[in-house]
């Protein structure tokens, strides 16, 4: 089993649509999570850090859950400028290392 | 102001030649990455230096040379480029201070081909 693993997509979603995807991980001793944005031939960025109570910032709600081992990303009325790859990002051992899922991707059509 | 740079943004070499890629940030972390993203779009760490000691050291081949001459710096060295190195080199920053791993900002990339 891989220690982080997403669904590669891709995920065709109308413009306005709800969309979520998950994202499983191994590790249970893991201690940090965040989902990444990363958009065609540009650099990974951080989208927002999950949190163990669950975090929304604006349209972009994310949530842990530590009994089945996965972290999720809401998108409520998604634009166009959604589309792109999303990452989920597990810190396994509380050391120095991220260990990162392949993406999801991510198509927002008008 | 850029926070993590990166020279030179595109790299054609061929083989069997020697590079390096640059990177500098001045957000003031004292941790630095390098990360290799291939063509299949997955991101894999090479090396970390925290405050210019490795800290990660990936199962990379030899030909590969990082080097942190202080904590706003990274360099990296490849020998006798191959076919196989053609690939986006991301560099990376984060603030670690003894903390849980934070946040990382990355470069916008390097991307090298060898012919």
């Amino acid at each position: 089993r891989k220690e982080v693993e997403q669904d590669p997509g891709p995920f065709n979603v109308p413009e306005g649509a709800t969309v979520a995807f998950n994202c499983t991980y191994s590790n249970s001793a893991s201690q940090s999570f965040f989902w990444y944005r990363q958009d065609c031939r540009k650099e990974p960025k951080l989208l927002m850090s999950v949190y163990s109570s669950g975090n929304e910032d604006g349209r972009f709600t994310a949530q842990l859950n530590r009994a089945s081992q996965y972290i999720s990303l809401l998108i409520r009325d998604s634009k166009l400028s959604d589309s792109a790859t999303y990452l989920c990002v597990v810190n396994p051992h509380s050391n120095y290392q991220l260990i990162w899922g392949a993406g999801t991707k991510l198509i927002i059509k008008p | 102001d850029t926070a993590v740079s990166q020279t030179p943004k595109y790299l054609v070499t061929q083989m069997g030649n020697d590079k390096s890629i640059k990177c500098e940030q001045n957000l003031g972390h004292d941790t630095m990455y390098w990360y290799k993203q291939d063509s299949k779009k997955f991101l894999k760490i090479m090396f970390s230096y925290n405050n210019k000691e490795l800290i990660i050291n990936e199962t990379v081949p030899n030909r590969f040379s990082p080097k942190s001459p202080d904590k706003a710096h990274l360099n990296l060295h490849i020998n006798s480029l191959e076919l196989g190195d053609s690939a986006v080199y991301f560099c990376a920053s984060s603030l670690l201070a003894g903390g849980p791993v934070y946040e990382q900002y990355f470069g916008p990339g390097t991307r090298l081909t060898v012919t």
